[in-house]
């Protein structure tokens, strides 16, 4: 079974402070995906990253594949509350048909205080 | 369009009651998924379907039934359900070969 976990589990910082989230895992991904949840609503897409050592800035929020894609880290620059939410990592490999096989990493709750 | 939808947005049903969730996507996405979702945990894969045949099924129990009549919709028909099934059941849809799935906002779903 995959595992991936995600460090810290609950984050509550002020608004203008940078963070840093974590993902890791023994097992070696095709490709790595971070994901955003609002309460009751779908999973939103953030990123993708798929080569190792992999670096791409969305805005204020970097992210970084590992060397060996079994790890990750989202790290977010002058938070705001509209960043509060659920972040999810992503492991994703490809079945025999060509559809995604997925596991989501244990979560980080984030929560920016104005 | 690149939304994916499910009806209806909530449920409550009782034990004995059979219900089901429809999800909808006209992307041409040919690989379709189910999840469940407990609070504060994250999904679980429960079905993986791939030109409208089951790819996977993660030992999910029988009382949940997974269709695929066409390309475009994927239902989960419920019956018997427990109260531990409640919880929020996303549905997601992907191109096949590619790094993408788009979700849809989830059915939350109370089992009484």
């Amino acid at each position: 079974t995959q595992l991936l976990e995600q460090s810290p589990q609950f984050l509550s910082i002020q608004e203008g402070e940078n963070l840093t989230v974590y993902c890791n895992s023994s097992s070696v991904f095709s490709s790595l995906q971070w994901y955003r949840q609002e309460p009751g609503e779908g999973p939103v897409l953030l990123v993708t990253v798929v080569t190792g050592g992999e670096v791409k800035k969305l805005k204020r929020l970097t992210f970084q594949f590992g060397d060996a894609r079994k790890d990750s880290s989202l790290h977010i620059t002058a938070a705001q509350p509209g960043d509060t939410g659920l972040y999810l990592c992503a492991g994703e490999t490809f079945g025999s048909g060509g559809y995604q096989k997925v596991t989501f990493g244990t979560g980080t709750k984030l929560q920016v205080i104005p | 369009d690149t939304e994916v939808t499910q009806t209806p947005k909530h449920l409550v049903m009782g034990m004995t009651n059979k219900k089901s969730l429809k999800c909808e996507q006209h992307m041409g996405h040919r690989a379709m998924y189910w999840y469940k979702q407990k609070a504060k945990k994250p999904p679980e894969l429960m079905f993986v379907y791939s030109y409208e045949k089951l790819s996977i099924n993660e030992s999910v129990p029988s009382r949940f039934s997974p269709e695929c009549p066409n390309s475009s919709l994927l239902n989960l028909h419920l019956h018997a359900l427990q109260p531990e099934d409640s919880a929020l059941y996303l549905c997601a849809s992907s191109q096949l070969n590619t790094d993408t799935q788009y979700f849809g906002p989830g059915t939350r779903l109370t089992v009484l």
